[in-house]
């Protein structure tokens, strides 16, 4: 596509209910990232993949939370049993070249989940 | 331990009048740095980057950044600001063959008419 979406854009729901969170990439791009923004905070990484390789995990936060990038295009972030802590914005990005000097980063408009 | 910071929290500043957001650095290897804005409803977008030669970066919008490595800083400027400039801004910094930025926590800027 022409750039990274996101979906939902917005996300409410219940304590102990799990959510699943949807990044397009930009279809080019190899490698996809996600990330967690808390209110007044920056963007902080979760985790990647390239293609459907997934390297790096150690940004997720619990192990209720998992990433899949089966066909190495769109990429699912799934929470399970919700907590009230987990309310953010979960930013996706994709980029090609990733860790050289020409790479960089195109982000979506994120998903802001909020759990009550 | 890698970080950024960006002091200001908020800045207002009238149309027409100059900015300077600022952000500092700690990182071990020579890092990247970037600076993206976010506008209200959408992504973050790469206003420019720096990995090494001239300190004094260009960007898209008029914006330019300068890289000091003896104040471990990359600051952001822009001599006259248009009311469309109101937006969020993030430092970001990074290192060669590695994938995770690490974003400071954002300056708000507020443009007066």
């Amino acid at each position: 596509g022409a750039g990274v979406s996101q979906s939902p854009r917005y996300k409410v729901t219940k304590r102990g209910q799990d959510v699943t969170l949807r990044c397009d990439p930009i279809s080019s791009h190899a490698t996809l990232y996600w990330y967690q923004q808390a209110l007044g905070q920056g963007p902080e990484f979760l985790t990647y993949f390239n293609y459907e390789a997934q390297p790096d995990k150690s940004g997720l936060p619990s192990d209720r939370f998992s990433a899949e990038r089966p066909e190495g295009s769109i990429s699912t972030l799934t929470i399970q049993r919700t907590e009230q802590r987990d309310s953010a914005m979960y930013r996706c990005a994709s980029s090609s070249q990733a860790g050289t000097v020409k790479e960089t980063q195109y982000f979506g408009p994120g998903t802001r989940l909020l759990v009550l | 331990a890698q970080s950024v910071t960006q002091p200001d929290i908020h800045i207002t500043v009238s149309e027409g009048a100059s900015l300077e957001l600022r952000c500092n650095y700690s990182y071990g290897a020579t890092p990247y740095l970037f600076w993206y804005v976010q506008s209200p409803g959408q992504g973050l977008q790469l206003l420019l980057k720096y990995f090494s030669g001239d300190t004094l970066v260009q960007g898209i919008k008029g914006f330019e950044a300068e890289f000091k490595r003896s104040q471990s800083s990359f600051n952001l400027r822009k001599p006259s600001v248009h009311w469309s400039d109101a937006a969020e801004y993030f430092c970001a910094v990074g290192a060669s063959g590695t994938y995770k930025y690490i974003f400071g926590t954002g300056t708000r800027l507020k443009v007066l008419a």
